[in-house]
């Protein structure tokens, strides 16, 4: 059980470029989301899923898109990377099946535009 | 909406004093409350919640926190604070009216426990 993994773990991109960060996880829950983390502002909700195929916004949505093919991956698009975009990104999930389950955060994805 | 507060960004402790990190929160129906600590480089792990019941919630590591329902706070605390403690923690909060699992985190507060 590997629980909810992140890949990659360091990246660089140059502004304008895209990329996609890869989330997984094998746990079986139907939720997942995405948190961005920048120094003295905490972690803050960039995209949220509750299934396959249902996704909504989170705080802080502008500059990602988020698709949910199927129960396992949530996958985070950066369309056109802005120094803005320069962040530690979390995936986490959680069974819905229990409205007071805690998340379960993967490593993160250290993220630097230039 | 909901929301939390740690008023603290650093707590310094001496190893094998007592710690309390402080977290105060706002929601519009009952709160459910969590804390979790990030170690460097690292995701986040939880640590404790809090649903409904006694107020004194005991988690991982020695950790325990305490519900104040009147004060709005929810504090983490331990009776004897180790070097390996020191870590980033962050209080959270989802609010018992939101239908998802939509949380809400604090700014963080850095703990450093000195030998």
């Amino acid at each position: 059980n590997a629980g909810v993994t992140q890949t990659p773990k360091f990246q660089v991109l140059k502004t304008g470029q895209s990329m996609t960060l890869q989330c997984a996880q094998d746990m079986n829950h139907e939720y997942m989301s995405w948190y961005r983390q920048d120094p003295g502002m905490g972690l803050r909700l960039i995209h949220y899923s509750v299934g396959a195929g249902i996704t909504d916004q989170g705080e802080v949505p502008n500059g990602y898109n988020v698709s949910r093919s199927t129960t396992e991956d949530f996958p985070l698009r950066l369309l056109s990377a802005a120094p803005s975009q320069t962040s530690v990104y979390f995936c986490a999930s959680s069974p819905l099946t229990s409205r007071f389950s805690e998340q379960y955060f993967g490593p993160g994805t250290r993220l630097t535009v230039t | 909406a909901q929301s939390v507060a740690q008023p603290e960004d650093q707590v310094n402790v001496a190893e094998g004093n007592p710690l309390t990190v402080k977290c105060t929160y706002s929601v519009s129906g009952n709160p459910y409350l969590f804390w979790y600590v990030q170690y460097p480089n690292r995701g986040l792990q939880f640590l404790l919640k809090y649903i409904t019941g006694d107020n004194l919630v005991k988690g991982s590591y020695g950790f325990e926190a305490e519900f104040n329902k009147s004060q709005t706070s929810f504090h983490l605390k331990k009776p004897s604070a180790l070097v390996s403690d020191s870590a980033l923690y962050f209080c959270a909060v989802r609010d018992s009216g939101t239908g998802f699992q939509k949380l809400v985190f604090g700014t963080g507060t850095r703990l450093l426990v000195s030998p």
